[in-house]
């Protein structure tokens, strides 16, 4: 069963404009939920992370996501997109029981930021 | 700090070849993962240990094998490639198992190996 679902595959937004990428979960209980940022021929960079700690976690390079229990999600924006952001962002959760725990990634989105 | 460092980066093989893809983590991690990224799928878990000496799969775990001998290597094996195994390969390490009760876990990616199986 999909735990996380990404809800874009694809997202353009304007230099200097709002981005928002889309991620619910499913979950029995409340999981950590992670988001993670992929350049073109590069490795996986964590941007944020959700421990339960504060619903509104901010990361690094100004994004930020916010924990919604009730709505089961987990986006992730930015206030003003630059063209360094262009990329793909994963959306990951951690779950499973005793002895089968594994990190579960959404599908992705790939950001598009145009000049 | 190196962190988590797979080799080699880029690799072409021939339909029934073997190789092995390393991985090699510094930071003391007993959690570690092995991860094949196709376009539309994300990424999906091959493998995975809890330990030296303990190895499981995941979600796609066919055509590959794994060891974990130490705490700080996790090679991953094709016995015989195939070109349904051309992919990217991301070895990850944990800090903790990825328990959802954990509120300090995190996974460090290294940079990928990019295989084309011709």
């Amino acid at each position: 069963a999909q735990s996380v679902t990404q809800l874009d595959s694809h997202v353009s937004v304007s230099e200097g404009t709002p981005v928002l990428l889309r991620c619910n979960y499913s979950s029995s209980y409340s999981p950590s939920l992670f988001w993670y940022v992929q350049h073109p021929n590069k490795g996986l960079q964590l941007l944020l992370k959700y421990t339960s700690a504060a619903t509104l976690v901010k990361g690094i390079n100004g994004f930020e996501a916010e924990f919604k229990k009730s709505e089961t999600s987990f986006h992730l924006t930015k206030p003003s997109a630059h063209m360094s952001d262009a990329a793909e962002y994963f959306c990951v959760v951690n779950k499973g029981t005793s002895g089968t725990y594994k990190y579960i990634f959404g599908t992705g989105t790939r950001l598009k930021v145009l000049a | 700090n190196a962190g988590v460092t797979q080799t080699p980066k880029f690799q072409v093989l021939k339909t029934g070849q073997s190789m092995t893809l390393q991985c090699a983590q510094d930071m003391n991690h007993e959690y570690m993962s092995w991860y094949r990224q196709d376009p539309g799928m994300g990424l999906r878990l091959i493998h995975y240990s809890v330990g030296a000496g303990i190895t499981d799969q995941g979600e796609v775990p066919n055509g590959y094998n794994v060891s974990r001998s130490t705490t700080e290597d996790f090679p991953l094996r094709l016995l015989s490639a195939a070109p349904s195994q051309t992919s990217v390969y991301f070895c990850a390490s944990s800090n903790t198992i990825p328990d959802p009760t954990s509120m300090n876990t995190e996974a460090f990616f290294g940079q990928g190996t990019r295989l084309t199986v011709v």
